[in-house]
């Protein structure tokens, strides 16, 4: 069973800063990692997935994977009121179905 | 385009009702899913067929009936459900395994009630 543990929230960010969300997983065989943003009362939009160690960035978004130490971040640039949502750490194994999802981070960006 | 649709987008059902979810995909994905959500939850996967056949079944009370017509469409049947099963319906797809990547697109939902 791949556990999935993301950093408690609420997270509470002044518009312009840094949001910084962690996630930690369990197996250590898990191969693919994404981030979704869900919007409250909307489906899950994937933002980002990483395969790599290292650092992939997208726009104002950069994640971040250590699998030596089974850690995947997500840091979120010049936080924008539109980045207000809850954000979905999600592992899946090599050819494997079942997305494993940590409970979910709330951002909440202050204008 | 990454596009999973849903319809529809909300349903009110009572406990005796007989209504169904549909999904559908042009990605030419062969992996598609059903997954439930609740309030403040992150979603929990239900079923998932893949090249239109059901691979997994996550325990899922038979009052639930999955279909999987052709590649592009997903059903979701719904018979004799419960209050308890209101909640946000997710339909999602990706490419199967092996395949060199596995992301899921989700679909936008839909709200069902059931009174």
């Amino acid at each position: 069973q791949k556990e999935v543990e993301q950093n408690s929230g609420p997270l509470s960010v002044p518009e312009g800063a840094i949001a910084s969300l962690n996630c930690t997983y369990s197996d250590r065989g898990s191969q693919s990692f994404f981030w979704y943003r869900q919007y409250s009362g909307k489906s899950p939009e994937l933002i980002m997935f990483i395969y790599s160690n290292g650092d992939k960035e997208d726009g104002r978004f950069t994640a971040q994977l250590n699998k030596a130490s089974q850690y995947v971040s997500l840091l979120i640039r010049d936080s924008q009121p539109s980045d207000s949502a809850t954000y979905l750490c999600a592992v899946n194994g090599s050819n494997d179905y079942k997305l494993s999802f940590g409970a979910g981070t709330t951002v909440t960006v202050r204008a | 385009d990454t596009e999973v649709t849903q319809t529809p987008k909300h349903l009110v059902m009572g406990m005796t009702n007989k209504k169904s979810l549909k999904c559908e995909q042009h990605m030419g994905h062969r992996a598609m899913y059903w997954y439930k959500q609740k309030a403040k939850k992150p979603p929990e996967l239900m079923f998932v067929y893949s090249y239109e056949k059901l691979s997994i079944n996550e325990s899922v009370p038979s009052r639930f009936s999955p279909e999987c017509p052709n590649s592009s469409l997903l059903n979701l049947h719904l018979h004799a459900l419960q209050p308890e099963d209101s909640a946000l319906y997710l339909c999602a797809s990706s490419q199967a395994p092996p395949a060199s990547t596995d992301t899921q697109y989700f679909g936008p939902g839909t709200r069902l009630t059931v009174l």
